[in-house]
């Protein structure tokens, strides 16, 4: 059973170190996505990506996140330096292009920023 | 730009009663409408979705959802609750920008024995 795999599951860092999150994408799909998920906010669309192309990080804060797909097996989403109202679980999903195609989640990152 | 919101960010029902969960979705565009569910420390899976083939959209674990456009509705429904379905479930839309979605708040379903 295909899935998105994303490393760490949990990462506990002190403020101001930089993060890196991995994620493999399933094999085929073409459109990537970053979310973060925190009590305050809900769900939040960080970094959209097609065909490895960046379609929209208007959500990402510019200054310390970046997202990167360096190829189709890996997605890759940075934060340097660390704040601790960073600290949120962060999600990969990936699927096919198309308005009806769903979303496949991984099982998240839990990034606690001391 | 799109939007849904989830009435409710909390439901509680006893084991065997209905399960209703409310969306409603704000969209210039025809709306593709999704329901996913997350249990604790996983990810969110997909229930079901609808795309405009029918009104009623059946999906896994017994629950199925009525898509009412008069009513900007996508309400989700299950006859009988069960205590493995205390989760939380989110609304989501896409149709504006490719299969991106935009989630709703969430709401937190709790099954009483």
């Amino acid at each position: 059973d295909a899935r998105v795999t994303q490393t760490p599951r949990h990462k506990v860092t002190e403020m101001g170190q930089e993060v890196t999150m991995r994620c493999q994408p399933i094999l085929g799909h073409n459109t990537v996505f970053w979310y973060r998920q925190t009590m305050m906010q809900g769900l939040e669309l960080l970094a959209y990506f097609r065909n490895r192309a960046p379609l929209d990080d208007s959500g990402m804060p510019k200054d310390r996140f970046s997202a990167e797909m360096p190829d189709a097996t890996l997605a890759t989403l940075k934060i340097q330096p660390s704040e601790p109202r960073d600290s949120a679980v962060y999600f990969c999903a990936s699927g096919f292009e198309g308005l009806d195609s769903p979303l496949h989640f991984g099982n998240g990152t839990r990034l606690t920023v001391t | 730009a799109q939007s849904v919101t989830q009435l409710g960010s909390h439901v509680s029902v006893s084991e065997g009663a209905l399960v209703l969960l409310r969306c409603n979705y704000s969209s210039s565009v025809p709306p593709y409408l999704f329901w996913y569910v997350q249990y604790p420390n996983q990810g969110l899976q997909l229930l079901l979705k609808y795309t405009s083939a029918a009104t009623l959209v059946k999906g896994i674990n017994g629950f199925e959802a009525e898509f009412k456009k008069s009513e900007t509705s996508f309400h989700l429904t299950k006859p009988s609750a069960h205590m493995r379905d205390a989760a939380e479930y989110f609304c989501a839309v896409s149709g504006n920008a490719g299969n991106m979605l935009t989630f709703g708040g969430g709401t937190r379903l709790m099954v009483k024995p």
